[in-house]
Formats: C-alpha cells, sequence, structure tokens
C-alpha cells in the first residue's frame, strides 16, 4: 500500500518569507509526527497528534512554528518568518496508534533551504 | 533529559568483514528502542523494535540486541547494498509524549 507522501520535495525560501509544508500518511493511522534533521545532527522531534487529542508540541523550538491536522489525515507544518536556522529536512512519520511502542513510518521528507 | 549515542560515527568495511554497531542510551523508562536505516535522500526505513533486556532480532545478515544501557546492531557478512546511515532511537514511558529520541546515527560503507 501507499506510504507516507510529503510536498514538496524540495523548497527554496528567502528569509522573512512564510512556508507550508504538507505531509499524507498511511491511511488508517492515528498517530502522526513531525522531525526535522538538520545536517550532520540527530532527527529531532517537534509535534505529535493523536485522534482528535490536542497536539504535543513540546519538540517546536519557537512560536514560528505550527502545525495542524485535519482529523486523521493530511498535517501541515507552517514556519512563518523563516530563518536560515531553519535550513534541514522535515520529516513526517505515522503510526498506527499511539502509545506503543509502536514503529513509526517515515515518509521522504521536505529539503527546506532558507536563503 | 533522554540521550541516545551512536558509535562509531562512520565505519568503513569489506564486503563479508561482520562487525557492530553501537548504540548507548539514557531513558528515564525504556517503552522501547527502534533501529531505523536511512539511504541518502531518503525518509529512515523501519528495522527493528526491541522492548526489554536481553531481547534479540534478526533480519537477513542484521541482528539486534538488547541492554539495559545500551543496544547492538551486528551485521554479518555485509554486502555493498548494506550501505546506509543506521539510526537508533528510543522511546520513554509516560508523560504521553510518543516522539523518539534520535542518535545522530553511524553512517557504514561497505566496499566490494
Amino acid at each position: 500500500g501507499a506510504g507516507v507522501s510529503q510536498s514538496p520535495s524540495n523548497k527554496v525560501t528567502e528569509k522573512g518569507k512564510d512556508v507550508e509544508l504538507r505531509c499524507d500518511p498511511i491511511s488508517g493511522h492515528t498517530a502522526l509526527y513531525w522531525y526535522r534533521q538538520r545536517l550532520g545532527q540527530g532527527l529531532e522531534f517537534l509535534i505529535y497528534f493523536q485522534g482528535n487529542s490536542a497536539p504535543d508540541k513540546s519538540g517546536l523550538p519557537s512560536d514560528r512554528f505550527s502545525a495542524e491536522r485535519t482529523g486523521e489525515s493530511v498535517s501541515t507544518l507552517t514556519i512563518q518568518r523563516t530563518q536560515q536556522e531553519d535550513s534541514a529536512v522535515y520529516l513526517c512519520a505515522s503510526s498506527p496508534r499511539s502509545g506503543g511502542p509502536y514503529e513509526q513510518y517515515f515518509g521522504p521528507g521536505t529539503r527546506l533551504t532558507v536563503t | 533529559e533522554d540521550q541516545v549515542t551512536q558509535s562509531p560515527e562512520a565505519l568503513r568495511l569489506q564486503e563479508g568483514e561482520s562487525s557492530s554497531l553501537n548504540c548507548s542510551y539514557t531513558v528515564s523508562g525504556l517503552r522501547g528502542l527502534f533501529w531505523y536505516r536511512q539511504d541518502p535522500g531518503k525518509g529512515p526505513e523501519f528495522l527493528f523494535t526491541l522492548y526489554s533486556a536481553g531481547e534479540e532480532k534478526e533480519k537477513e545478515r542484521l541482528k539486534a540486541t538488547l541492554t539495559k544501557k545500551e543496544s547492538f546492531l551486528h551485521i554479518t557478512a555485509p554486502k555493498p547494498e548494506d550501505s546506509a546511515t543506521y539510526l537508533c532511537a528510543v522511546q520513554a514511558q509516560g508523560g504521553g509524549a510518543d516522539g523518539l529520541t534520535f542518535g545522530k546515527g553511524t553512517h557504514l560503507i561497505i566496499q566490494p
């Protein structure tokens, strides 16, 4: 079946602009996660959605970052007033349910470059 | 704070030369330890989940083991197609947060 998809695959933006990144999870997966992977660093957890529960935003690095999810489907990660340090690969993952440990399945990522 | 340290950072082996990758972790309570493989330009691909000390799992040339402080990924008679970055991650008990804490990975190169 189809895996996690993300769009766009690459995004180049100017410093100060807003960007939106999209994630389509595996159908039927109730849990959805966003991570950031900066060059030479490990993946950093950003935010987690589980069904209709309030999202866990504990990993968001600043209030310029926000995310939404429509039910148990698509999610968008928005970065406002982008800075050069926001340049990274943004990865989305989904899982059949939360409260695991359940493996998380990752999409291919969106490579964001802020010039 | 949960921490994951992987070693070595990079490893170059000849085809058929077996070795092990290390993942040391500090976590308040371990819910699960995960191994992933990541190829350049792609998202991590799930390999194994380990739940408790003493557990072992195998898949083809890979075997993952777990103790209370570390996990090893053993690679037996590797082939060039095993070249990738291998990531280790932990999920902690409690708090409701399901986010994984990742190490920086081991970049493995298998030379023919």
